[in-house]
């Protein structure tokens, strides 16, 4: 069975462009689940998908946008690119979303802001 | 308010023997989980093991063994006879059931594994 895949693995971009990132999930995963990762701030939760409707969203700002697919693959965009937003942004799947379950990650995309 | 603390950020082990890396965690919320992940320099979070917030027992998963202590609010992530491949990143989170549902990551204890 094929992981969490994630594309491109590196992409490096100057300030005020935008970005799309994308993540197939586990065949059979319905919820995508998408972080961003820095030195400074750590793992934090960006938002999730399920059934192609977002079910939660952490704090970021509306700049921090995503959608799934009906096949629930998913992208998530970034637009007007800022240094801070240089990260490694993880993806995850899991069956259903619910609490308990586990997550499978992608190996991330790692964002270079200049 | 830290809701997840991870108070190692860097730990020496030697090969063989046993490591307990610490967590504690906030909450008001009776019904929550607990996650650990372990990242190596890949990049990849790979899950190693959960406790439910009712879950009498201790979790076990192989070498993964979770001490949790509700009382004490602590959720530490024992690995028995280490081995050079644990060396990575290990991250302790929470799920709170009710409140939020959104998972929370401490800021993670770097862990080499020394021959």
């Amino acid at each position: 069975k094929a992981g969490v895949t994630q594309t491109p693995r590196y992409l490096i971009k100057t300030r005020g462009q935008q970005v799309t990132l994308s993540c197939s999930p586990i065949s059979g995963h319905r919820s995508v689940s998408w972080y961003q990762q820095t030195p400074g701030q750590g793992l934090q939760f960006l938002f999730e998908y399920f059934s192609e409707t977002q079910r939660n969203k952490g704090n970021f700002p509306g700049r921090f946008s995503g959608r799934q697919f009906s096949n629930s693959r998913s992208e998530m965009n970034v637009s007007t690119l800022e240094l801070g937003d240089s990260a490694l942004y993880l993806c995850a799947s899991s069956l259903t979303g619910r609490t308990n379950e586990k997550l499978f990650f992608g190996s991330g995309t790692q964002l270079s802001v200049l | 308010a830290q809701k997840i603390t991870q108070t190692q950020p860097g730990m020496f082990v030697q090969e063989k023997e046993a490591v307990t890396l610490d967590c504690t965690y906030d909450t008001s919320d009776q019904s929550y989980g607990l996650f650990w992940y372990k990242q190596p320099s890949s990049g990849e979070m790979i899950f190693l093991i959960y406790q439910g917030s009712y879950d009498e027992q201790n979790a076990t998963e192989g070498r993964y063994s979770l001490n949790f202590q509700k009382a004490r609010k602590s959720a530490n992530l024992v690995i028995s006879a280490s081995q050079l491949g644990d060396s990575a990143m290990y991250f302790c989170a929470m799920r709170e059931y009710y409140r939020d549902d959104k998972i929370i990551f401490g800021k993670g204890t770097r862990l080499h594994i020394l021959p």
